[in-house]
């Protein structure tokens, strides 16, 4: 069974920067896997922030940006803001066309 | 604007089968995958699968045994059943529109499995 693995937690200051990151139990995450990363709050649906690795919607703060790092895919979020408190998930594509969505990072802005 | 919405049992016994329905409305099934996504209760996203409007479908694989996704492209509707459900389908449910990099969401409905 194919495990996609976050930081449970993470803590970021107002104004701060924190990165969060996403890996694979199959090996190291590439382009191919088509990184996502959504934001869930509770109540809502989740929201999509980032597609392709490093892709932003026309709806995605600037302050939100995807990339590889480290054979993991990451979202860093800098000059965090309270309404960024929120659940973050990775979403990745594999061969045979299924998808798996990372354990979540649960981001508190205090 | 497309919408979907999510209908069906919120309560289902042990060893049954959930069966949900999702109805879109503002556009048509061409084009898109129809997707399941359910949260249980403290834990995470788990993607459950999808179906194309050719009838392809792709599924979990820890689920795939269980699953059944279908679609009614005249009632613009698509389905999920899971069958001889256990407590930890407890979840909510989530249908959503996958067009190219675009997701569209339900709102979600809460499903609890009983013993």
């Amino acid at each position: 069974q194919t495990v996609v693995t976050q930081e449970p937690s993470l803590t970021v200051s107002p104004g701060g920067t924190v990165t969060l990151t996403c890996g694979s139990s199959t090996g190291g995450i590439t382009s191919a896997h088509y990184p996502y990363w959504f934001q869930h709050k509770p109540g809502q649906a989740p929201r999509t922030l980032i597609f392709d690795t490093d892709n932003k919607y026309s709806w995605t703060p600037a302050r939100f940006s995807g990339s590889l790092l480290g054979g993991k895919a990451a979202l860093t979020l800098s000059d965090a803001q309270p309404e960024d408190e929120a659940e973050y998930y990775c979403l990745l594509s594999y061969s045979g066309g299924f998808y798996v969505f990372g354990t979540g990072t649960k981001v508190t802005v205090l | 604007q497309v919408q979907l919405q999510e209908s069906g049992p919120g309560l289902v016994k042990a060893s049954e089968t959930l069966s949900l329905t999702c109805t879109v409305s503002g556009g048509s099934m061409n084009s898109s995958y129809w997707t399941w996504v359910r949260l249980p209760p403290g834990k995470g996203l788990e993607w459950i699968g999808y179906i194309y409007p050719t009838g392809s479908t792709n599924y979990n694989p820890s689920l795939k045994s269980r699953v059944t996704i279908s679609a009614d492209t005249s009632k613009i509707q698509f389905s999920l059943r899971l069958s001889y459900v256990t407590a930890a389908d407890t979840a909510v449910y989530y249908c959503a529109r996958v067009r190219g990099n675009s997701w569209t969401w339900g709102q979600g409905t809460l499903v609890t499995v009983s013993s």
